[in-house]
């Protein structure tokens, strides 16, 4: 079956760095991707990853490594307004999205 | 760019009424345009997937009869509930995808209260 994981819920620092991990299993893979949540909103594109390595984009950053089968998010410098809930999400070879069940970031002063 | 549309952002009604909500991509024409559901504190759950002038494809266990979309340009698909239930109350959300690689990008949301 095709499956995501990524902890439910993670805290951090204002002013610090996290990482939120995501394995996927899924038939086939065409990508992976990061969107942010914030409550009671849609989601947000924040980034896709198709490639092994590092791809940053200011604050946030996204890893791939297709062998393992995992990703992770890396934000840095934390404001509060980055309190949100993250979403993975992989492609699959009929080009579905299969999304995790998000990981909400509690940001603390 | 790469704009999502929703309308209207609040619903409340009666328990037998049918609801419609559209969904457009206002500064590009979407291959194809996503219809979610999602209940509190949990995530996104796909309903259906849409390409423009043909039948949607509907996942399992969601009813086609209940819920139907039209995809009659590629610029907006609609979702009708229809005899709309307190049970589906949620917050519908779609998604237009702009390329082939499978980017999506969310329209605002719909939140659907039944009374």
């Amino acid at each position: 079956g095709q499956n995501i994981d990524q902890p439910t819920e993670m805290t951090a620092t204002e002013g610090a760095i996290v990482q939120i991990n995501c394995t996927y299993q899924t038939s086939g893979f065409n990508g992976l991707f990061w969107y942010q949540q914030h409550a009671g909103e849609a989601p947000t594109f924040l980034s896709y990853n198709v490639l092994d390595g590092l791809e940053e984009k200011g604050r946030f950053s996204s890893f791939l490594s297709r062998s393992k089968g995992y990703s992770y998010l890396l934000l840095k410098e934390l404001q509060m307004k980055d309190s949100a809930s993250y979403l993975c999400a992989a492609l699959d070879s009929n080009y579905q999205l299969i999304w995790g069940a998000g990981t909400k970031l509690i940001i603390k002063p | 760019g790469a704009v999502v549309s929703q309308h209207p952002s609040w619903v409340i009604c009666k328990s037998g009424t049918s609801v419609k909500i559209e969904c457009r991509s206002l500064d590009f024409q979407a291959t194809t345009m996503f219809w979610y559901r999602q209940f509190p504190k949990q995530s996104l759950m796909l309903m259906a997937t849409s390409n423009e002038g043909s039948k949607a494809t509907y996942e399992q266990g969601v009813e086609k009869d209940k819920f139907l979309i039209n995809h009659a340009s590629l610029t907006l698909s609609t979702l009708t509930v229809t005899s709309a239930h307190p049970e589906d109350s949620s917050f519908y959300i779609c998604s237009a995808a702009l390329g082939d690689d499978g980017t999506q990008y969310f329209g605002p949301g719909t939140r659907l209260l039944v009374l």
